[in-house]
């Protein structure tokens, strides 16, 4: 299981673009990145994942580079609604079922 | 958008007392799953189910624990007799099964255990 290091924290305003970043310098070659968002008191709701390049959907879009170490979750014109713990995971989840979740980024979003 | 569900969404106990926890994971998911949540820490991995039996656990899940698909459709997570500490809030997941397909999460049980 490739293990992730994220920002503990950011902080940043409203209407601004957000780039949280995720370290997995052990990534296996058939790992899947997927990031989480939870709010207090909810469960983790899927965002976006990826597997190389760039991945964007509705909400966000997702950065991975050729040699797949990292990954950076973009999060365009943030609002405070966007407040919440982000959770890069990674792994391939057809060999490996035990998904674990990091810490997370306590993303802050100020007015 | 189809959802988890889970009941109840809170539930008090006294220690030593046994609890159920139940849930509906998406209809057409093959994979389940039970987190917990202490307030203020990370989501942790307790159990993962497959084919009508455990596939991972973790460390937590000891014989405590235990977790059933009795009809097909609910998935349950059975606490036999509860510590303090196993006051949290408890996720239920799905996941449809395809490669690496996203977990589904319920919004959760917070049990108090007195």
């Amino acid at each position: 299981l490739a293990k992730t290091t994220q920002p503990i924290s950011m902080d940043s305003y409203e209407g601004q673009e957000v780039n949280i970043t995720c370290s997995h310098n052990n990534i296996a070659t058939n790992d899947y990145i997927t990031w989480y968002q939870q709010f207090p008191s909810q469960g983790p709701r899927f965002i976006i994942q990826g597997y190389k390049t760039k991945v964007t959907n509705e909400v966000a879009s997702l950065f991975i580079p050729a040699d797949r170490k990292s990954s950076t979750l973009s999060l365009p014109r943030v609002s405070l609604s966007d407040t919440a713990v982000y959770y890069c995971l990674v792994g391939d989840w057809n060999r490996d079922d035990k998904i674990i979740f990091g810490k997370g980024t306590r993303l802050h979003i100020l007015p | 958008e189809p959802e988890v569900t889970q009941t109840p969404s809170h539930q008090v106990t006294q220690m030593g007392q046994e609890v159920i926890l139940r849930c509906v994971p998406i209809s057409n998911h093959l994979y389940f799953y039970w987190y917990r949540q202490i307030l203020g820490q990370k989501v942790e991995f307790l159990v993962s189910f497959y084919n009508n039996e455990i596939s991972e656990k973790s460390e937590i899940f000891d014989d405590q624990f235990s977790v059933e698909r009795p009809d097909g459709s609910n998935f349950t997570l059975k606490i036999r007799s509860t510590k303090l500490e196993d006051s949290a809030m408890y996720f239920c997941a799905s996941r449809l099964g395809q490669k690496n397909s996203p977990l589904h999460f319920g919004n959760g049980t917070r049990l108090t255990v007195t």
